[in-house]
């Protein structure tokens, strides 16, 4: 199985929104609607952010949301703020016990 | 609340076998969820290692599996990993991760594994 695409770097001022691309393919992003997001900050175990596609955690602002189109998630973040700049990792279910993750993306609030 | 904790040696040497234990707090093993293992070699990205089931049923990411061994100690509430004949490229930050379908979290804080002679 190969590694999820995402884009290496986003950026953007506070108060933008920003949106993260993840592309897989029909076995794993397109097939299964587990698709979930990481934020990891500097030194810091991943935390979860999105699951199940769209879906936050207790806890997570809901300036952070998700989606999906055929073979390709999105993480978007509404209204960026200082502390949201991390790097981002998607992954999915590729089904027969699989998972998959992405390259992770870095995210620079300008 | 659930917490994970990793433990085992920093240093393993070329060709060993890498051995790693995950304690887990705050929640029986034996219940609902699996169990998984994660690693991120240094300024590099996340890497599915493979995961385990509370009942000791394991899978795992099909470039490692000739190599990974998973197990769960009902017991002591822990799971373990053991990756053989290690080389540079399995030097690494390794996580352990309570998993649902789909997902891992929460996550441990990781430990740092370097293949070195």
């Amino acid at each position: 199985q190969s590694a999820l695409t995402q884009p290496p770097s986003a950026s953007g001022s506070p108060g933008q929104s920003v949106t993260i691309s993840c592309t897989g393919t029909s076995s794993d992003v397109g097939g299964y609607n587990y698709v979930s997001w990481y934020q990891q900050h500097p030194g810091k175990a991943p935390k979860l952010m999105i699951y199940e596609v769209n879906k936050r955690p207790s806890g997570v602002p809901d300036r952070f949301s998700g989606s999906k189109s055929g073979n390709t998630a999105s993480l978007t973040v509404s209204g960026i703020q200082a502390e949201d700049e991390a790097d981002y990792y998607c992954s999915s279910y590729a089904g027969s016990n699989n998972f998959v993750f992405g390259g992770g993306t870095k995210l620079t609030v300008l | 609340q659930v917490q994970l904790q990793e433990s085992g040696p920093g240093l393993v040497k070329p060709s060993e076998t890498l051995s790693l234990t995950c304690t887990v707090s705050g929640y029986s093993i034996s219940s609902v969820y699996h169990w998984g293992w994660i690693r991120q070699p240094p300024g590099k990205g996340l890497e599915w290692i493979g995961s385990i089931s509370h009942s000791g049923s394991g899978y795992c990411n099909p470039s490692l599996k000739s190599r990974v061994t998973t197990s769960v100690d009902t017991s002591k509430n822990q799971f373990s990993l053991k990756l053989s004949s290690v080389t540079a490229a399995d030097t690494a930050v390794y996580y352990c991760a309570a998993y649902s379908t789909g997902w891992f979290d929460p996550w441990g804080q990781g430990t740092l594994v370097i293949v070195s002679s």
